[in-house]
């Protein structure tokens, strides 16, 4: 595997379910980025994570938990969503954080039911 | 008014045309990148730059400070090309990793 992978590519859920999304990059980066896209809005930044920590988190409901357990692994645990949720969520990662190419992966396309 | 804009919204081009697409920012910035996302959601960087002008290939990336304005060309442009490009800006002094985005602008290039 090269580059940044996500899974799963499509989840749809209850709003009762719990579920994770998957980040895992094989750069060698040490930033990981969790961003939500709705239809017709720009790129919203949820979560950035550098060295393991949590560096920024945009006023992101509690639904929407992160984890970072290392340097190549991302989550994003999900609980208790509601349809306005639905969105394709990216993964990426860069080299430190502040103002460098960030590196995507897929995408995972999310519906709420 | 979004602090990152771009134009046009939409655009329809022949096979061959060569392309522009238009990006215009209201804040200070550090870097602006120029982000190709094709239909399925895989976002690719194209470009990130602070002054200047880059090429890659068939793509052009120029951008002017003073004027807060940037420009993705694509020459010779092919339906390969047909894509959503994205805009997006690293604010000067802003919090790590924060990149504005603008909404994009959807290419499609007709055989």
């Amino acid at each position: 595997e090269t580059g940044v992978t996500q899974t799963p590519r499509h989840l749809v859920m209850g709003m009762t379910n719990k579920k994770s999304l998957k980040c895992e990059q094989h750069l060698g980066h040490n930033a990981m980025y969790w961003y939500k896209q709705s239809a017709k809005k720009p790129l919203e930044l949820m979560f950035v994570y550098s060295l393991e920590e949590r560096v920024e988190n945009n006023s992101v409901p509690s639904r929407f938990s992160p984890e970072c357990p290392n340097s190549s692994h991302l989550f994003l645990h999900l609980h208790t969503l509601q349809p306005e949720d639905s969105a394709l969520y990216l993964c990426a990662s860069s080299q430190e954080s502040w103002g460098n190419e960030q590196f995507f992966g897929p995408g995972t396309r999310l519906t709420v039911l | 008014k979004n602090e990152v804009e771009q134009s046009p919204q939409n655009l329809t081009a022949q096979e061959g045309e060569f392309i522009t697409i238009n990006c215009s920012y209201s804040v200070g910035i550090s870097a602006l990148h120029w982000l190709q996302q094709h239909p399925g959601g895989g976002i690719v960087s194209l470009f990130m730059l602070s002054s200047g002008k880059k090429k890659h290939g068939r793509l052009i990336a120029t951008i002017n400070i003073q004027e807060k304005h940037s420009s993705l060309h694509i020459t010779a442009s092919h339906p390969r090309d047909s894509a959503v490009y994205i805009c997006a800006v690293g604010k000067y002094g802003g919090s790590q990793g924060n990149l504005i985005f603008g909404k994009g602008t959807k290419l499609s290039v007709k055989p």
